[in-house]
């Protein structure tokens, strides 16, 4: 069974520093990652998808790259601020199904 | 405005009683699916559904039932909820399953609690 591991599990930095959130996976028999940015009290909103294919995505300042014979990914986000504190979880499809990281808490300090 | 509605937002309730999380989409997805999220366990899927009258089990599918009967929407059933199932609960759609592309979209939650 698919296995998705994030590390760390929190991160403070102040804000205006470039930063790098990990995931792993276990079954690289994947068809994309997805990375989403989950709110306190709110559902999960989809930041960027990269294809089994694909090597990497950027959305603005969020780069996130794929690296499926190692099972990894990273989200790269640069110039960090405050309104990016938020809980970053990335998921990988399987046949039927979206397996999820249990997330890296961020906190962005003014 | 394309999006995913769940209701109710917060529910609290006894042993045994019966309950109907309902969800919606606006976004004529084929696939829809239901998970729950717990502290220190991530988001696992209880249920999914292909497509209408097209529902399978995901890898927590106990105390849970779904029907599909339209495509847009997709309940969830808990017939006798007990304490452990006291959860956050999330609806999510995407267009189908069968193209990598397909971002999946969520609805913003359901907090159970069951006494």
């Amino acid at each position: 069974k698919q296995e998705v591991t994030q590390i760390p599990a929190a991160l403070s930095v102040p804000e205006g520093e470039n930063l790098v959130l990990n995931c792993s996976f276990t079954d690289s028999a994947i068809y994309n990652l997805q990375w989403f940015r989950q709110d306190p009290g709110k559902g999960l909103t989809s930041l960027l998808l990269i294809q089994s294919s694909q090597r990497e995505q950027t959305s603005g300042r969020l780069n996130a790259s794929l690296d499926k014979s190692s099972g990894r990914s990273t989200l790269y986000i640069a110039a960090s601020q405050p309104g990016d504190s938020a809980t970053y979880l990335c998921a990988v499809m399987g046949a039927n199904n979206l397996f999820f990281g249990t997330g890296t808490r961020l906190t962005v300090i003014p | 405005e394309a999006q995913v509605t769940q209701n109710p937002r917060y529910l609290i309730t006894v042993t045994g009683k019966k309950l109907t999380v309902t969800c919606s989409q606006n976004m004529n997805h084929e696939y829809m699916s239901w998970y729950r999220q717990d502290p220190g366990l991530g988001l696992r899927q209880i249920y999914y559904s292909m497509n209408v009258e097209v529902t399978d089990k995901g890898d927590v599918p106990e105390g849970y039932k779904v029907s599909r009967k339209e495509k847009r929407n997709f309940p969830l059933i808990l017939e006798s909820p007990s304490p452990n199932q006291t959860s956050l609960y999330f609806c999510a759609s995407s267009r189908s399953w069968t193209y990598s592309t397909d971002t999946q979209y969520f609805g913003p939650g359901t907090r159970l609690t069951v006494l």
